[in-house]
């Protein structure tokens, strides 16, 4: 069976500061693993996708990850916090029947 | 424009009725899932479909109902044994593989009065 679990439900950083959202994943098979972010009221949007191919993968708005299977992380970096990050942000793994299993998400404050 | 359509985008349910949410795809996408949103709790599948005129329950399909009569139509019904209904429903659609991606509507608010 597939899980993700987000250390940390708030991150706060200042504007400029390095971004760094953590997220680990438990599964049987070999993961195919998502981050998607989402505005207030609004649907989630794929910021990258891991998919086994490079284990570090780029993604929209400056924002990048690394697959780390040794230590069955997943974790979002951006080097430089934008007002504009501001957000939640979500882990996802592939489930077994294609459906997407979450973690619980973590808000993303950025601070002039 | 491609894309998942969700309507409404609020919706108030009285007690003991039955409400439909409409989730509408026009990116010819096989499969689609519907998923409900608590604050703190992430997102939790409710039913999914990965073929017209077949649906499998999620995680939490007690006091939901499904239909997939088109490629493009998936609406969810909540219905009045759903005892805590009030929540952020995602209705999402993907082209059917396992490492493609799922895309995502806007939203509808449901809210009990």
């Amino acid at each position: 069976a597939q899980s993700v679990t987000q250390l940390g439900s708030h991150v706060s950083v200042s504007e400029g500061a390095l971004v760094l959202l953590r997220c680990n994943y438990s599964s049987s098979v070999p993961p195919y693993l998502f981050w998607y972010v989402q505005y207030p009221n609004q649907g989630l949007q794929l910021l990258l996708k891991y998919t086994s191919a490079a284990t570090l993968v780029k993604g929209i708005n400056g924002f990048e990850a690394e697959f780390k299977k040794s230590e069955t992380s997943f974790h979002l970096t951006k080097p430089s916090a934008h007002m504009s990050d501001a957000a939640e942000y979500f882990c996802a793994v592939r489930g077994s029947q294609g459906n997407l299993i979450f973690g619980k998400g973590t808000k993303l404050s950025v601070k002039p | 424009d491609g894309g998942i359509t969700q309507s409404p985008k609020y919706l108030f349910r009285k007690e003991g009725q039955n409400v439909t949410l409409s989730c509408e795809q026009n990116l010819n996408h096989d499969a689609m899932y519907w998923y409900r949103q608590d604050p703190g709790q992430g997102l939790r599948l409710i039913y999914y479909s990965q073929i017209v005129n077949d649906f499998q329950k999620g995680d939490i399909a007690e006091g939901y109902s499904v239909s997939r009569e088109k490629k493009e139509s998936f609406p969810l019904t909540v219905t009045s044994a759903q005892k805590n209904p009030t929540a952020f429903y995602l209705c999402a659609s993907s082209i059917g593989t396992y490492q493609e991606t799922q895309y995502f509507g806007p939203g509808t608010r449901l809210l009990v009065l």
